[in-house]
């Protein structure tokens, strides 16, 4: 599975739009881009996931450049319930079908 | 639904002691998952069971065994606990093996002494 890289942490306002950065350079055709948050010691929750299309559900937004090197999870009116870490992970099909690699994930931090 | 539920919640052990991380699953889902999460890292895949009698190890897999008891139910074994597994236990299950969402349960927190 391709790495992902992350910035360490973030801040973001009670609000406004949290857009957290994802770089997975090495990924190939048939590999997904996930996001799941992890909020205080808690199991992670899954978020959202895209293969090359942006994608839009309940909780977030995420956004695939066109190289599918780089993406974006966008959490559009950010609460103080959203801090939490959060994990880009890209996953394959095939005999890697079950296994997430998290990374260290970004913390963010939403300031009232 | 009760979703993924862990047993016990907290535990304590002394080196050498064995013990039983309990994992069960009401979704009807067929794969099953076990992670460690060691302080300020990412979860690591210890084992994983894609169906009901089969097991696959992971990232970490030394010094635990499993056991896929049934279609819900999915034990992690410690048979002599080391401190180095000090850890938050996750278990976690997926409906196919195309599907892109892992449930979580809430954790096991043991301490190795």
């Amino acid at each position: 599975d391709a790495k992902t890289t992350q910035p360490t942490s973030m801040d973001c306002a009670e609000g406004r739009a949290a857009n957290l950065p994802c770089n997975h350079s090495t990924i190939s055709g048939n590999e997904y881009v996930y996001w799941y948050r992890q909020i205080h010691s808690q199991g992670p929750q899954y978020i959202i996931h895209g293969l090359k299309n942006n994608e839009t559900n309940e909780m977030a937004s995420l956004i695939i450049t066109e190289d599918r090197k780089s993406s974006t999870l966008i959490l559009p009116h950010a609460t103080l319930r959203d801090t939490a870490v959060y994990y880009c992970i890209v996953r394959g099909g095939g005999t890697s079908y079950g296994k997430l690699t998290f990374g260290q994930g970004t913390i963010l931090t939403v300031h009232p | 639904n009760a979703g993924v539920t862990q047993t016990p919640k907290f535990q304590v052990l002394k080196t050498g002691q064995s013990m039983t991380l309990q994992c069960a699953q009401d979704m009807n889902h067929n794969s099953m998952y076990w992670y460690r999460q060691d302080p300020g890292m990412g979860l690591r895949l210890i084992y994983y069971s894609a169906s009901e009698g089969t097991t696959d190890k992971g990232e970490v897999p030394n010094g635990y065994n499993v056991s896929r008891l049934n279609k819900r139910e999915f034990s992690l074994r410690l048979e002599s606990a080391a401190p180095s597994q000090t850890s938050v236990y996750f278990c976690a299950s997926s409906a196919e093996r195309e599907s892109y969402e892992q449930y979580f349960g809430p954790g096991t927190r043991l301490t190795v002494t």
